[in-house]
């Protein structure tokens, strides 16, 4: 089955403590990204990816890191969690690098408690 | 910069009422496309339907349908007859081009069906 995999999907952790979340693809897809969302302001982006070690900021960049080591892996790092990045965060692909038109796959989504 | 409003931030009805969530965009680009999904109290992101900006045509898909009317830059989505698994959380989303850097969500309209 097509999909992408996020894990966890639940995740609570204390300030500071660095953390991993990690996304997998099995479509082949070229363009990879994170998103963040939170009440009141839809999905916004954290990073992308366009293919394997090319990666960009986002719309919320800050306080996070990306790799894109291999084309199927796109994990979110938090190096140094704090309290407002509590959110509930989505992967999501698509092929032709990242044209969306024909379609774009979301993971399940990881809901982030940071206190 | 587009923009997509939903001004309904939380909308209730009871079981078999038809219910309309709206959305309004803008966007001074001509190629776009359109999109809602929806979110389930589980999470995770169910997407529904993709319309380009050249394709007015209206949609019924069962008990749902879409509107899309260029002239008022509306793109709404109406259930029919609703039913209790309605209830979720439904996000409408632009594309400028069909690009993935370009997508901009709405806040969400959560939608809530009593029995």
């Amino acid at each position: 089955e097509a999909q992408v995999t996020q894990n966890p999907r639940y995740l609570i952790t204390v300030t500071g403590k660095k953390l991993t979340v990690t996304c997998s693809q099995n479509m082949n897809h070229e363009y990879m990204s994170w998103y963040r969302q939170d009440p009141g302001l839809g999905l916004r982006q954290i990073y992308y990816s366009m293919n394997v070690e090319v990666t960009d900021k986002g719309d919320v960049p800050e306080g996070y890191k990306v790799s894109r080591k291999e084309k199927r892996n796109f994990p979110l790092i938090l190096e140094s969690p704090s309290p407002n990045q509590t959110s509930l965060y989505f992967c999501a692909s698509s092929p032709n690098g990242g044209f969306i038109g024909y379609g774009y796959t979301f993971g399940s989504g990881t809901r982030l408690t940071v206190v | 910069a587009q923009k997509v409003t939903q001004a309904q931030t939380e909308i209730s009805v009871v079981e078999k009422e038809d219910v309309t969530l709206d959305c309004v965009y803008e966007t001074r680009d001509t190629t776009y496309y359109l999109f809602w999904y929806k979110q389930p109290p589980s999470g995770e992101l169910v997407f529904l339907i993709r319309r380009n900006s050249f394709d007015e045509q209206n949609e019924i898909s069962g008990r749902y349908s879409w509107n899309f009317q260029k002239s008022t830059s509306s793109f709404n989505f109406t259930i029919t007859a609703s039913q209790v698994v309605d209830s979720a959380v439904y996000f409408c989303a632009l594309s400028l081009s069909g690009s993935a850097r370009q997508l901009t969500f709405g806040s969400g309209t959560q939608l809530t069906v009593l029995p």
